[in-house]
């Protein structure tokens, strides 16, 4: 049962158009959501995350959106840069117990076009 | 900067050959983590360690060890290798604070023949 779920596997966006990247997941419980970036050959990159008592937060080109009614969250990239082009991962976690286990989505492949 | 190092980008290994994969941080983090990356199926937990000599099992254990002796360094092995096993691990480590993020090493590339 895949709790954390990206459904488009790919996505293709022209260089300074904005990119949205989109994570839906299951379980009200997640208190936690992030976002890596990976590139071919090296680890996922973390890029930038959102607590669940906000529903915004922003680090310069990046921003995520979370909406909890809809259990759904969003990456937000603008201007979208060729840079940018790489596999991201969305991912939760649920805090308890000794550690918190991260929970990721199958990925989304951006390309963004010069 | 956080590093992660893990001892080998590719690693090829014959069938039933028992296969170590060792992990390294610098920052003096807690808890340690094993992932394997597979095309379609995301980043699954194989293993975890939340502190020294300390161990869970993640989502697919299967046929796989963790061991931690030393807070800096997290082994995962491979009992007798299978060619299912061929796949992308990728270690990360993170501090055991509420919201902090986990940062991942660059990966082994191991193909089981």
């Amino acid at each position: 049962d895949q709790q954390v779920k990206q459904n488009s596997p790919s996505l293709s966006v022209q260089e300074g158009r904005i990119s949205i990247l989109n994570c839906d997941y299951t379980n009200s419980m997640f208190d936690y959501f992030l976002w890596y970036k990976k590139y071919p050959a090296e680890g996922p990159t973390f890029l930038i995350s959102i607590s669940s008592i906000k529903d915004k937060n922003e680090d310069g080109r990046f921003t995520v959106f979370l909406n909890k009614s809809a259990k759904h969250l969003s990456l937000h990239i603008v201007p979208s840069q060729p840079g940018d082009s790489a596999v991201y991962f969305c991912a939760a976690s649920l805090y308890g117990g000794a550690t918190n286990k991260l929970i990721f989505g199958t990925g989304t492949l951006l390309a963004v076009q010069p | 900067d956080v590093k992660v190092t893990q001892s080998s980008r590719y690693l090829v290994k014959r069938t039933g050959e028992k296969v170590f994969l060792e992990c390294v941080q610098d920052m003096d983090h807690e808890n340690m983590f094993w992932y394997r990356q597979d095309p379609g199926l995301g980043l699954r937990l194989i293993y975890f360690s939340y502190d020294v000599k300390m161990k869970e099992k993640g989502d697919i254990p299967e046929g796989y060890s963790v061991s931690r002796e030393k807070k800096e360094r997290f082994s995962l092995i491979l009992e007798s290798a299978s060619t299912n096993q061929t796949s992308m691990y990728l270690c990360a480590s993170r501090f055991d604070r509420v919201n902090q993020p986990q940062h991942f090493g660059d990966g082994t590339r191991l193909s089981i023949l």
